[in-house]
This record gives C-alpha cells, structure tokens and sequence, in this order.
C-alpha cells in the first residue's frame, strides 16, 4: 500500500523560500505522476504543480514563477521550492499520487507558516 | 485553463437524505472527472474516478454521473460519516483545478 509522508520546516519567514520533501513508500516513483497541493486555513484545495519521474513538470500558472518541482527517483522522493514566500502562502501542503483517474494517494499534510 | 464551479457552496441534510452536488466546468473535456471527501484536519480522500467509477472501499451510497461541462455526485442515503466537505476536480489537462468545495452539513 502506498504511502506519501510530507517534511519540511514549519515556518518560514517572508521573502524566504519554502523547502518541502515527499517520500513515498509501497509504489515506484516510477509510476504514475506526483503532485503538491495546498489548502489555505479555511479555504478550498489548489493544485501547485506535479512531476513525472523523467523531471517533466507542469505548475499551476499564479506561481509558476515561483515554483521548482524536483524528483530524486534513488531516494524515492520529490520536493517542492517555493521562493518569495508571503503570508499568502501560509498553508497545509498536501502531495499525492495522480493520474487521469485522480489523485487516489495523499500524504497526511503538513502546515506551513509565513511569518517574521 | 478549465475552471470548476461546485454548487451549492453548502447544504444542510438530515440522515437519510439524498444529496446531489454539481460540478461544472468552464470548457468542455471528456470525463476525466474526480470527487473528493475531506474531513476536518484530514487529507482528502477519492471517491469517484472518470466521472462514474467508484473508488476501490468507497460505499456504493456514493455515485458520480456526467460528462462534457456538467457532472453530478450524488449520495443516495446520508450517514452520519458523510459529513465532510466535497470537492471536484478535474483531471482532463494542465493545470489540474478543483471546484470551490461543498460542504454537507448536519440539519
């Protein structure tokens, strides 16, 4: 069975960049293609970007400048970078297995804080 | 992009009920359509896939119907886990969007 576990610190200053790590365990990174999502407190689910194993991306185009998806296929992990981060982008950030037939695997979420 | 408007944005239902939410889409695509369940302080959870089939351990209560702009999540009989928010989202092309949520309410 798989399963997705997100790292990363917890809060982050303004203006810095947000590091987050998905290690994904039971399933090859090989296999479908890996997503973050994110969910403001209070707000609705909004799709940040996704990676395939070769290292083709697609990102969200609000923060497409913003954004770098890498995946380490030898660690089994894939990691988002979020530069230029305000209070806007304080969150719970959530990565998950996808594909045509939705993202049918999600990690438990982690929060994220912006603030000084 | 494809944008998805969810509505209602919030319904109030007793035990038993039967509770319809749509889902529509800004542009016509197939039917690679996605309904989600969210409990508070959860992750979500998939419940329907490709418009219509339902998600391996999902109860048959739940059911998905639609194709081309206007998809449907229907449950047939509200029990009380149902409470939750319910999101679509579809899975057709890049970006990947999600509806704005509905949440299912205790009357």
């Amino acid at each position: 069975q798989v399963q997705l576990q997100e790292s990363g610190p917890g809060l982050v200053k303004p203006s810095e960049t947000l590091s987050l790590t998905c290690t994904v365990s039971g399933d090859s990174i090989r296999s479908y293609y890996w997503s973050w999502i994110r969910q403001p407190p209070g707000k609705g689910l909004e799709w940040i970007g996704n990676i395939y194993y070769s290292g083709s991306t697609n990102e969200t185009p609000s923060l497409k400048s913003r954004v770098t998806i890498s995946v380490d296929t030898s660690k089994n992990q894939f990691s988002l970078r979020l530069n230029s981060v305000t209070a806007a982008d304080t969150a719970v950030y959530y990565c998950a297995r996808g594909s045509v037939y939705g993202m049918d695997a999600w990690g438990q979420g982690t929060t994220v804080t912006v603030s000084s | 992009d494809i944008q998805m408007t969810q509505s209602p944005s919030s319904v109030s239902a007793s035990v038993g009920d039967r509770v319809t939410i749509t889902c529509r889409a800004s542009q016509a695509f197939g039917n690679w359509l996605a309904w989600y369940q969210q409990k508070p302080g959860k992750a979500p959870k998939l419940l329907i896939y490709a418009a219509s089939s339902l998600q391996s351990g999902v109860p048959s209560r739940f059911s998905g119907s639609g194709s081309g702009t206007d998809f449907t999540l229907t449950i047939s009989s509200l029990q009380p886990e149902d409470f939750a928010t319910y999101y679509c989202q579809q899975a057709n092309s890049f970006p990947l969007t999600f509806g704005g949520g509905t949440k299912v309410e205790i009357k």
